[in-house]
């Protein structure tokens, strides 16, 4: 099994809804991270957990709130977003080693903020 | 993480081999090139990747310089489902434990009949 699942696959939320984007993985990867990508550009880094512990917050604003309740499981909770917001959101997963590991993707989020 | 050059846009007829070039003249030694493509509203996809040495799998052939200043990812006979945009990302494990991707703009490959 080399997928990474994300759901939902779309997702239109007002301004003031919370709702939350979820992502797993059953390929024993120990590293996963979440990207925004917004139309016609290359996928940013947003957040990365190495272990189940946050390792890099890419200045994401509060209003994103990443989780990682498990080693194959990786939410991103969010509130309060603005239009400008909306974006594909990926979430990937690597081996968690050093060297030479490819990330493997989801299909993505394709949020939209009304 | 060096930075790489790509031409934005490539064609290619269907059936020929698609070559598509990248530049990363600031690479390190412990630095590796990957390749990534991105099929309209998909996630990206992982191609292949490589330190010095070529290398080749069932996707494609990545060609390294000696010098490793450039590298060419090779599909040796393209087809429609190959257009998409390809990004070459060169990258070092900096931490143990995860090692984060920094995109450039890719190269548009079009794969035409």
């Amino acid at each position: 099994d080399t997928e990474v699942t994300q759901t939902p696959k779309h997702l239109v939320m007002g301004m003031t809804n919370k709702k939350s984007l979820k992502c797993e993985q059953h390929m024993g990867h120990r590293a996963m991270y979440w990207y925004k990508q917004k139309a016609k550009k290359p996928p940013e880094l947003m957040f990365v957990y190495s272990y189940e512990k946050l390792s890099i917050n890419e200045s994401v604003p509060s209003r994103f709130s990443p989780e990682c309740p498990n080693s194959s499981l990786l939410n991103l909770h969010l509130h309060a977003l603005q239009p400008e917001d909306s974006a594909l959101y990926l979430c990937a997963s690597s081996p968690g080693r050093t060297g030479s590991t490819e990330a493997f993707f989801g299909q993505g989020t394709r949020l939209t903020v009304v | 993480d060096a930075k790489t050059t790509q031409p934005p846009s490539m064609d290619c007829a269907e059936g020929r081999a698609a070559n598509l070039p990248c530049n990363h003249s600031t690479i390190s030694g412990n630095e590796y090139v990957y390749w990534y493509r991105q099929i309209h509203s998909q996630g990206p996809q992982y191609i292949i990747h490589g330190l010095k040495n070529n290398e080749t799998n069932e996707m494609a052939s990545l060609i390294i310089t000696e010098d490793r200043k450039s590298s060419t990812l090779i599909l040796p006979h393209a087809t429609l489902r190959d257009t998409a945009v390809y990004y070459c990302i060169v990258r070092v494990a900096k931490i143990p434990g995860y090692s984060t991707l920094t995109f450039g703009k890719g190269t548009m490959l079009l794969v035409s009949p």
